[in-house]
């Protein structure tokens, strides 16, 4: 069975900071990978995604994540952090053979702070 | 396009009453979930339907949830007697077909149970 974890609840930054927030999976199979924002009091929104090819995938808002299948992670990264950018951050698996079901970890709450 | 729609956006019911959840997927999606997302953990899923058929209600408590999608559009997710660990955010997501790597999500409906 698929799995994700991700190790930080919370991770408070300060403004213009770097963040990394951490998520590893586990599968058996080969796994495409998301991550998804969820702002308060509103539905997730897909941020991106790893299907295949480059490791290296970019959001439009300055994220990027970088898929390591030698150490099954899917870290998301942003060089400089905004107040806007406080939310909660979803990762999630789905298998290449049943790319019916996404399988979320338990979140990191984004706090950026002036 | 218009997003997933869903209401309400909140519900406080008392525990051993019944409640309904609507949600009317983007248009010409054939695939509709339900999520079920506790405070602090991430989202799990309850049923999924492909047009008007149910592919996998695994996760759905039988004894107490029902959901149907009737004409293989709008969906209805239904608890009755609720309970008080029913607490929690309900999202609907939707996809264009089972081989989709990502889905869209509705604003959810937060239902408190006291």
């Amino acid at each position: 069975a698929q799995s994700v974890t991700q190790l930080d609840s919370q991770v408070p930054v300060f403004e213009e900071a770097p963040v990394e927030l951490r998520c590893n999976y586990s599968s058996s199979v080969s796994v495409y990978l998301f991550w998804y924002v969820q702002y308060p009091n509103q539905g997730l929104q897909l941020l991106l995604k790893y299907l295949s090819g480059s490791t290296l995938v970019e959001s439009i808002n300055g994220f990027e994540a970088e898929f390591n299948k030698s150490q099954t992670s899917f870290h998301l990264r942003k060089p400089s952090v905004h107040i806007s950018d406080t939310a909660e951050y979803f990762c999630a698996v789905m298998t290449s053979y049943n790319t019916d079901k996404l399988i979320f970890g338990t979140g990191t709450r984004l706090q950026v702070f002036p | 396009e218009a997003g997933v729609a869903q209401s309400p956006r909140y519900k406080i019911i008392e525990k051993r009453q019944s409640v309904a959840f609507w949600c009317n997927p983007i248009s010409g999606h054939a695939t509709l979930y339900w999520y079920q997302q506790i405070l602090g953990q991430g989202p799990k899923l309850l049923i999924q339907f492909q047009n008007n058929g149910v592919v996998d209600d695994s996760q759905l408590p039988k004894d107490r949830f029902s959901a149907e999608r009737l004409k293989g559009v709008d969906s209805t997710l239904k608890i009755q007697p609720a309970k008080l660990e029913d607490s929690a955010v309900y999202l609907c997501a939707s996809s264009p077909d089972r081989a989709n790597y990502g889905y869209t999500f509705g604003s959810g409906t937060r239902l408190t149970v006291v």
